[in-house]
């Protein structure tokens, strides 16, 4: 079984819909991130949160909102999508001293 | 920003041995990942430097220089599976959380 489990793994949207990415993990880690990767871009931060109390805006949080529902889920939420914020979303985990991060499978969401 | 520079594209033969080179900025540095991702996929980990040095892993070696703001990876004896985008992503402390360079693409050929 995975470890890091993303939903939905695709999702095609339109201009203006909010629309909500999920990530779970059982790696009991108390860090998690989301990234957004585009080509030619790498991956950026979008949010990051190292425990449930804690929610931190990576380089690129405008037009994102995240929710820390329990230790194993942080969601990521679009208000109001946006074509150019089509890409490849990935989650992460990580332990407390922060090394080694461990991805989900990624979602790829198309926003007409 | 951490000023990630790596080569966007390389191209090695099978069999062969292939150095990706990666350079940052060295302000607040405090250790440098290496993550394998394939086209569609999620990265994954395979190396983890803090000290200057040599780390050897099987087929794969990473080495730093924290003076000099530069890591290579190593591969070698290339397989055709090892086409892949390899990401270089040093890391400050404080947040403890990587920066990832845009990646360098690698394709090995027969």
């Amino acid at each position: 079984d995975a470890d890091v489990t993303q939903t939905p793994r695709n999702r095609i949207t339109k201009t203006g819909k909010r629309i909500m990415l999920e990530c779970s993990q059982t790696k009991g880690h108390d860090r998690m991130y989301w990234y957004r990767q585009d080509p030619g871009l790498g991956l950026r931060l979008i949010y990051y949160s190292f425990d449930v109390k804690d929610i931190n805006k990576g380089e690129i949080s405008d037009g994102y909102s995240v929710s820390r529902q329990a230790q194993a889920k942080f969601s990521l939420s679009l208000e109001s999508a946006i074509p150019n914020q089509t890409a490849l979303y990935f989650c992460a985990t990580s332990g407390l001293d922060g090394e080694t991060q461990y991805f989900g499978p990624g979602t790829r969401l198309l926003v007409l | 920003g951490q000023n990630i520079d790596q080569p966007t594209e390389m191209t090695a033969t099978e069999g062969a041995i292939v150095q990706i080179n990666c350079t940052y900025q060295t302000s607040g540095f405090n250790g440098l990942f290496w993550y394998q991702q394939h086209a569609g996929e999620a990265p994954t980990f395979l190396s983890y430097n803090v000290l200057d040095g040599l780390e050897e892993k099987g087929r794969f070696s990473s080495f730093l220089s924290r003076s000099k703001g530069y890591s290579y990876l190593l591969l070698k004896e290339l397989q055709m599976k090892d086409s892949a985008s390899y990401l270089c992503a040093p890391r400050r402390g404080g947040s403890y959380i990587p920066t990832f360079g845009r990646g360098t693409s690698l394709i090995v050929h027969p």
